[in-house]
């Protein structure tokens, strides 16, 4: 079983729509939570990032971290094409050690 | 600040070849990564460096890769041979600390052995 889980996707949504990404982790001793964005051949963007459960929210975009469920979401109010991209969660561990799930393709239709 | 810069930004080579990618980190990071991306495998961390230091070298796949951090403002990452399953974007990143903060990645190196 892999550190972090990501769907694959490819997820399509019509523009205006809610976004919801998610990911699911194994690991109790993860203790940061991150969000990247990674448009296509370039290299990934800090998006969010977050320690304790709860929502974090940043204009469109909205962190969830369930610690209890190893469950962290990433919501995208108001969708864009803009948005359209690779998002891809990180989970750092008490021993520094950076994990990233697979990514989820995402594409925002005008 | 320009960012973190790679170089080159495409490279193809013959099995066999020595290949060098370069990275220079935003001024005044003191933590510098190198990862390799593919659809299959997504990110894996290869090594990482601190204060030109190199902290965790568990990543890198065998023999054939090293990296080195001559100076705060330069790293290389090496493959000497390159074989066709070393194909993949190669990417540096890096960080004022390790934890608390995100990575800045360049935009990678496409590197296609042949």
């Amino acid at each position: 079983q892999k550190e972090v889980e990501q769907d694959p996707g490819p997820l399509s949504v019509p523009e205006g729509a809610i976004v919801s990404l998610n990911c699911t982790y194994s690991n109790s001793a993860f203790q940061y939570f991150m969000w990247y964005r990674q448009y296509s051949r370039k290299g990934p963007e800090l998006l969010m990032y977050t320690y304790s459960s709860g929502n974090k929210e940043d204009g469109r975009f909205t962190a969830q971290v369930d610690k209890s469920s190893k469950y962290i979401s990433l919501f995208i109010r108001d969708s864009q094409p803009s948005d359209s991209a690779t998002y891809l969660c990180a989970m750092l561990d008490t021993g520094n050690q950076f994990y990233f799930g697979t990514g989820t393709s995402l594409t925002v239709i005008p | 600040d320009a960012g973190v810069i790679q170089s080159p930004r495409h490279e193809v080579t013959e099995m066999g070849q020595e290949v060098t990618l370069r990275c220079k980190p935003i001024s005044g990071h003191d933590y510098l990564f190198w990862y390799r991306q593919t659809m299959m495998r997504g990110l894996e961390l290869l090594i990482y460096f601190n204060n030109n230091v190199p902290i965790d070298d568990s990543g890198m796949p065998e023999d054939r890769f090293s990296a080195k951090m001559p100076n705060a403002s330069f790293s290389t990452l090496k493959i000497q041979p390159s074989e066709p399953r070393d194909s993949a974007v190669y990417f540096c990143a890096s960080s004022l600390a390790i934890t608390g903060y995100g990575y800045t990645f360049g935009s990678g190196t496409r590197l296609t052995v042949v």
